[in-house]
């Protein structure tokens, strides 16, 4: 089971790029890499997922090491509305128990 | 559709009292999932259900008892709770159970359980 560890928490101002990294040393080699958004009182939301190298979609971009025993999400120039917890999850699909790790908790000032 | 629905939205329950949370989706996915959180911390998973049957069962007390009535509807049957029961639980669904490709877990909005 691939533990993670993130940064507890990061501060950011509006239109800046924030870079969350997430340290998972033991990651397995069938695992891929999740990450998830959750505001208060609502359930994570997947943002985007890798394997290795880079993956972009249309909210984020994920950078993986070829030793893939950490990842960064890069959320380019955040607005207030990305103030959240950001959760990095590593499990595959014969992994049935997906751990969530403590999160990071980005908040964005004007 | 690409939505999991919770209901209640809120319930207040005596210790002694029975209710029931109900998750619904119609997406087709096979697994789904009740995870509890407490205020500031992650989810915490209770129980996986794939394909209708309880795969996970995270050692959780007997008071919580799931139900999977068909492949779109997950319960979560509720008796002598205790106060430190109180949290935000969260239903969730995949095409299949664990991480891997392209199985991310949509989740439904929560149902805020307040045990007195």
């Amino acid at each position: 089971l691939a533990k993670t560890t993130q940064p507890i928490s990061m501060d950011s101002y509006e239109g800046q790029e924030v870079n969350i990294t997430c340290s998972h040393n033991n990651i397995a080699t069938n695992d891929y890499i999740t990450w998830y958004q959750q505001f208060p009182s609502q359930g994570p939301r997947f943002i985007i997922q890798g394997y290795k190298t880079k993956v972009t979609n249309e909210v984020a971009s994920l950078f993986i090491p070829a030793d893939r025993k950490s990842s960064t999400l890069s959320l380019p120039r955040v607005s207030l509305s990305d103030t959240a917890v950001y959760y990095c999850l590593v499990g595959d699909t014969g992994f049935q128990k997906l751990v969530f790790g403590t999160g990071t908790r980005l908040l964005v000032s004007p | 559709d690409t939505e999991v629905t919770q209901t209640p939205k809120h319930l207040v329950m005596g210790m002694t009292n029975k209710k029931s949370l109900k998750c619904e989706q119609h997406m087709g996915h096979r697994a789904m999932y009740w995870y509890k959180q407490k205020a500031k911390k992650p989810p915490e998973l209770m129980f996986v259900y794939s394909y209708e049957k309880l795969s996970i069962n995270e050692s959780v007390p007997s008071r919580f008892s799931p139900e999977c009535p068909n492949s779109s509807l997950l319960n979560l049957h509720l008796h002598a709770l205790q106060p430190e029961d109180s949290a935000l639980y969260l239903c969730a669904s995949s095409q299949f159970s664990g991480g891997g490709a392209h199985n991310e877990q949509f989740f439904g909005p929560g149902t805020r359980l307040t045990v007195l």
